[in-house]
């Protein structure tokens, strides 16, 4: 159980556009869902934390309009990378997490991740 | 604020042996959480094993153990008769709490470990 999944797997886009990614909790609901941004052999970086139905929390020197979180039910949300530049190409992963008994320690469930390339 | 040091950028370990990755923290919380967690090379985050503050004994899962030194403030990972797919990075993480719900991770900076024949 716990499964998170992440779509697309990978993405390239061209600099100026925008490109979405979903996160999906596929079998419990997540009450938070946290988006991680890493560089290649770098530790993961939060970008920002979102709660079902409310706004997202940036992590100091994230840009919110550049970067737009949706937690639109308890099962997904998504992170829009909007005017990508190639600065943006990067790893981002999802997690989610959950207050119910799913869990005793608030573990949160990564998803396998997307890769994007702005060229 | 929560703070996670690895200093092991690399390690390299002979197949079947024991390795320790080390992982020590900084927080002014008395509640608080540790988790290791593996990513190989295809980016998933898996997870090993979890260590509460106020857990008294080791925890343990498989061929991993947590060797949690309070006083010291070290969460060192131990990983017995390792195998080649124990190739990974290896990141130390602290769970703190977080006011708007749910539980915020600080990880550290990883450490790469290397499996040898």
């Amino acid at each position: 159980g716990a499964v998170v999944s992440q779509h697309p797997s990978w993405v390239i886009c061209k600099s100026g556009t925008s490109v979405k990614i979903e996160c999906r909790s596929l079998d419990f609901q997540a009450t938070t869902m946290f988006w991680y941004r890493q560089f290649p052999k770098q530790s993961l970086m939060l970008m920002a934390t979102s709660n079902e139905g409310s706004k997202a929390t940036y992590e100091q020197g994230v840009e919110k309009d550049k970067f737009l979180i949706n937690h639109a039910s308890l099962t997904l949300s998504t992170l829009t990378v909007t005017s990508a530049h190639p600065e943006d190409s990067s790893f981002y992963i999802c997690s989610a997490s959950t207050t119910g008994t799913h869990t005793t320690f608030y573990e949160q469930y990564f998803g396998p991740g997307t890769r994007l390339t702005v060229t | 604020a929560q703070k996670i040091t690895q200093t092991q950028p690399g390690m390299f370990v002979q197949e079947k042996e024991a390795v320790t990755l080390d992982c020590t923290y900084d927080t002014s919380d008395q509640s608080y959480g540790l988790f290791w967690y593996k990513q190989p090379s295809s980016g998933e985050m898996i997870f090993l094993i979890y260590q509460g503050s106020y857990d008294e004994q080791n925890a343990t899962e498989g061929r991993y153990s947590l060797n949690f030194q309070k006083a010291r403030k070290s969460a060192n990972l131990v990983i017995s008769a390792s195998q080649l797919g124990d190739s990974a990075m290896y990141f130390c993480a602290m769970r703190e709490p977080f006011t708007g719900g749910g539980n915020k991770l600080t990880f550290g900076t990883g450490t790469q470990l290397k499996v040898e024949l």
